[in-house]
């Protein structure tokens, strides 16, 4: 079946670095969604990118999805505290097909 | 507007017993979908319904069954617990059919002894 794989499982970075999470499918996808999720809490939307070669911005977030789209990635510039979290991609083949989640990027931020 | 709410958000049972979880999706969405995470596998997805049909059911056994009402609240039921099941059960809610941006409620955390 589908899978999506996401590296790196951790990350910690000195507040102010930058980092970066990135997303593989073995298949081609639709559309492909990113999720914030805080210690405790649950998965945020963030952003959906369905065009091949298309690149998202949201303040210090830089999301960017693969010509083949079949990976993805999401960059923070100069992370902050608020940065802390685990980062999910989700992909989907089809648009009626369900989403298929990577394990996420554990993000942790040193001050 | 608000969010999408689950109940119970803790839950203890044990080894044998079934348990029904509750969940109440933004006002004017009719998608409901169910996931469970754990640790080492990561969110997975459980059922969808739309218009109470469910849409699509993942990989799970016949043991984890649900439904959704007219009012598009929706229920999953797990009969005959085990220690696997114990998760976090994320019920998420969209406007529309299909895999648009998934609004997620806080879930339930299961636990099984």
């Amino acid at each position: 079946g589908q899978q999506v794989m996401q590296i790196p499982q951790y990350q910690h970075v000195q507040e102010g670095e930058d980092f970066t999470t990135y997303c593989n499918s073995s298949t081609t996808l639709s559309n492909i969604q990113w999720y914030k999720q805080r210690p405790g809490g649950h998965p945020v939307f963030l952003i959906q990118l369905v065009k091949s070669g298309e690149v998202k911005k949201q303040k210090r977030l830089t999301f960017q999805f693969g010509e083949a789209k079949k990976n993805s990635s999401l960059h923070i510039t100069a992370t902050q505290t608020t940065d802390v979290g685990t980062y999910f991609c989700a992909g989907t083949v089809r648009g009626n097909t369900p989403l298929v989640f990577g394990k996420g990027t554990r993000l942790s931020v040193i001050a | 507007k608000a969010g999408v709410t689950q109940t119970p958000r803790y839950l203890i049972k044990t080894r044998g017993q079934q348990v029904t979880l509750s969940c109440s999706p933004i006002s004017g969405h009719r998608s409901v979908s169910w996931y469970q995470q754990t640790p080492g596998q990561g969110l997975q997805f459980l059922f969808e319904y739309f218009s109470e049909t469910q849409r699509n059911k993942g990989n799970f056994p016949g043991r984890f069954s649900g439904r959704q009402f007219s009012n598009s609240r929706s229920e999953m039921n797990v009969s005959t617990l085990e220690l696997g099941d114990s998760a976090l059960y994320l019920c998420a809610s969209s406007d529309r059919a299909g895999y648009n941006e998934q609004f997620f409620g806080p879930g339930t955390r299961l636990t099984v002894l």
